[in-house]
């Protein structure tokens, strides 16, 4: 089993629709987790971060965090062709002693909006 | 403020060769990671700097791969002898807090390097 599992698309969705991103980690005691967007040959982009339970809101983009099931989403509203992306899920399972950070990624989900 | 710089952008060299890859993290952060991302596969971390320590290196994947920070500035990783295998994209982010899980990485425009 990977560590942090995402599927990998391509995720299609009309322009103005939302696009649901979804991933899945195996750590339980994992802590904090993010989403990155990674245009084609650029470096990836932090786009949001949770760390607690529930739902975090930034303009057009939710994340959603459950850890009882091991379960982070991103939400993208009203998506545009720029945001045709791959979106990348990292989990931190560094030493919660706070000495290291190492993200651990997921495969990616590649997004397409249509125009 | 200048992002994460890395250098060279494309490196083509033959199996067995020497290449050293440079990593300019932002200005006045202590941590300084390396991550690799192999064709079809998730990128994956190699090792992490603060400051010139290196704090863990449990993603290294053999001794042909050397990193350095001398200084504490900005970071080397070589890969002597380069095999086929070491092909990818080579990642350098960076954060500016000592510990705590609540620390957002920023990432360089990677390094692509192919082993023929």
């Amino acid at each position: 089993q990977k560590e942090v599992e995402q599927n990998s698309g391509p995720l299609s969705v009309p322009e103005g629709a939302i696009a649901s991103l979804n991933c899945t980690y195996s750590d339980r005691g994992s802590q904090s987790f993010f989403w990155y967007r990674q245009y084609s040959g650029k470096s990836p982009e932090l786009i949001m971060s949770i760390y607690s339970n529930g739902d975090k809101e930034d303009g057009r983009f939710t994340a959603q965090l459950n850890k009882a099931s091991q379960y982070v989403s991103l939400l993208i509203r009203d998506s545009q062709p720029s945001d045709s992306a791959t979106y990348l899920c990292a989990v931190n399972m560094g030493d919660y002693g706070g000495a290291t950070n190492k993200l651990i990624f997921g495969t990616g989900t590649l997004l397409a909006v249509q125009p | 403020e200048a992002g994460v710089t890395q250098f060279p952008s494309h490196s083509v060299i033959e199996k067995g060769q020497t290449v050293t890859l440079r990593c300019d993290p932002i200005s006045g952060h202590d941590n300084l990671y390396w991550y690799r991302r192999v064709m079809g596969k998730e990128i994956k971390f190699l090792l992490h700097f603060v400051k010139e320590s290196k704090q863990d290196e449990s993603g290294m994947p053999n001794n042909r791969f050397l990193a350095e920070r001398t200084g504490g500035t900005y970071s080397t990783l070589k890969v002597q002898p380069a095999e086929l295998e070491d092909s990818g994209v080579y990642f350098c982010a960076s954060s500016q807090r000592i510990g705590g899980l609540a620390d957002t990485q920023y990432f360089g425009p990677g390094t692509r390097l192919t082993v023929l």
